[in-house]
């Protein structure tokens, strides 16, 4: 059971901007724990997108960026591209749980 | 680099056993925790277990406590998942993630379908 809960699908014509939303709650985001992004292309693993809510690893576009406040954190993509049809997960840490929760998914549609 | 391979995944009884393994190379596998997530056919991403990098500390979600068991040999760098009590539910693609010290997960395997029915 998911307790980040994000949209299930964001549409947008190449070249637009689109935002994921990632609502949690106070024993996780809104504890201070940091938020991470994962991109899951179509039949691959996970890969790590934004770490520590607004960071890109190395060779990540920076048409991607992550942002937190209060109990919730965004991923935003400019410049949509069609490669960036993916769904999207966000991570962190929950504390009533004791353990490590994903968000709920979110797939990205390139119109 | 990082390079993470699990086996051992197939078909499996309900209420029988399967031994997950993932041999990590391209880093300094003693260094580092590591997870296992799964992510159960067309649905999102799940944490199952965590393994300290000494192997004497673990966590587990709710949904496996008292039936998985992770652990790790560091002198092989090989982390496992002893799956017991198998259950339709825990049919799912099984990732070995590293953890990054800081609570991300920055590498995945390739993952190991385990399918579980009769």
């Amino acid at each position: 059971q998911s307790v980040l809960t994000q949209p299930p699908s964001v549409s947008g014509a190449p070249g637009q901007r689109v935002t994921i939303s990632c609502t949690g709650s106070s024993s996780n985001i809104g504890a201070g724990y940091d938020v991470h992004w994962y991109q899951q292309l179509p039949g691959t693993a996970p890969k790590l997108l934004i770490f520590g809510n607004s960071n890109r690893p190395s060779g990540v576009p920076d048409r991607f960026s992550g942002s937190k406040s209060g109990t919730s954190a965004s991923l935003a993509i400019t410049g949509l591209q069609a490669d960036d049809e993916a769904d999207y997960y966000c991570q962190s840490y929950d504390s009533s749980l004791s353990g490590y929760v994903f968000g709920t998914g979110t797939k990205v549609t390139v119109l | 680099e990082v390079q993470l391979v699990e086996s051992g995944g197939g078909l499996g009884q309900p209420g029988g056993s399967l031994r997950l393994s993932c041999a990590a190379s391209g880093f300094t596998f003693r260094r580092y925790w590591m997870h296992w997530v799964r992510q159960a056919p067309g649905k999102g991403l799940v944490w199952v277990s965590r393994i300290n990098s000494d192997g004497t500390s673990t966590n587990y979600a709710d949904s496996v406590k008292g039936r998985f068991t992770i652990s790790r040999d560091n002198a092989k760098n090989t982390l496992y998942l002893q799956m017991n009590s198998l259950r339709a539910e825990d049919t799912a693609v099984f990732y070995c993630v590293r953890d990054s010290t800081t609570g991300y997960f920055d590498s995945w395997g390739q993952g190991t379908l385990v399918t579980v029915s009769s």
